[in-house]
């Protein structure tokens, strides 16, 4: 299919673990966001990636959490030694980049992945 | 917080009746978008208002944004089951970060 991928859908870890959450988004699709979903709860913003430049990650909410994204296309979300409190959905997004400031482009999600640590 | 919030946080209605939800922000904005979500999905973006729009629509959708108030409306006319899922606001108070209220979970009965 040609929409926003992420991997694995489930993933149920010990605690102290390191996770790895991988998200392939729209082919073309400049702009790249992870968000956190707690359990009924709004999505909290963790990062996003634009073309080459400086990711923003000022919504990454501790220095266990880490994210890179290779060749402007994939990304992976990794959270070091992790807490029963990391456990939430993760969403990947993806769209084109927003040129005009009073237009923002939609974003289109992943299913995203359900983390649940034990 | 600089999130929009919905309300109300549940809705419950039959099939064929409006349901109306509304999201309240407390920044300034360059436009707005409104998204659903099915249980155990991603979201999905359904329509997106500038913030020199007051109203917009699209087939059953309507949407209302009142800058003044902060805040806008989603009204999804002559309901169906198939509309059931979790709606929610999305604001942009910077370039880069959108901000998204904790949704208003909407329940057609059949």
């Amino acid at each position: 299919g040609a929409g926003v991928s992420q991997s694995p859908s489930n993933k149920v870890t010990e605690k102290g673990k390191d996770v790895e959450l991988r998200c392939d988004p729209i082919s073309g699709h400049t702009a790249l966001y992870w968000y956190r979903q707690s359990l009924g709860q709004g999505l909290e913003f963790l990062i996003y990636f634009q073309g080459n430049s400086a990711p923003d990650k000022s919504g990454l909410p501790s220095d266990r959490f880490s994210a890179e994204r290779t060749g402007g296309s994939v990304s992976t979300l990794t959270i070091q030694r992790t807490q029963q409190e990391d456990s939430a959905v993760y969403l990947c997004a993806s769209s084109f980049r927003r040129t005009d400031p009073g237009l923002n482009q939609p974003q289109h999600f992943g299913d995203g992945t359900r983390l649940s640590i034990l | 917080s600089q999130q929009g919030e919905e309300d109300p946080q549940a809705l419950s209605i039959q099939e064929g009746e409006n349901a109306t939800m509304n999201c309240s922000y407390k920044t300034s904005i360059n436009n707005l978008q409104w998204y659903r979500q099915n249980s155990g999905r991603g979201l999905v973006h359904l329509i997106l208002i500038r913030s020199n729009e007051r109203e917009k629509h699209s087939g059953r959708l309507r949407v209302t944004l009142d800058t003044s108030k902060k805040s806008s409306s989603l009204l999804i006319t002559a309901s169906r089951a198939a509309d059931t899922a979790s709606y929610f606001c999305a604001t942009d108070a910077s370039f880069n970060k959108f901000y998204f209220g904790s949704g208003t979970k909407l329940n057609v009965k059949p």
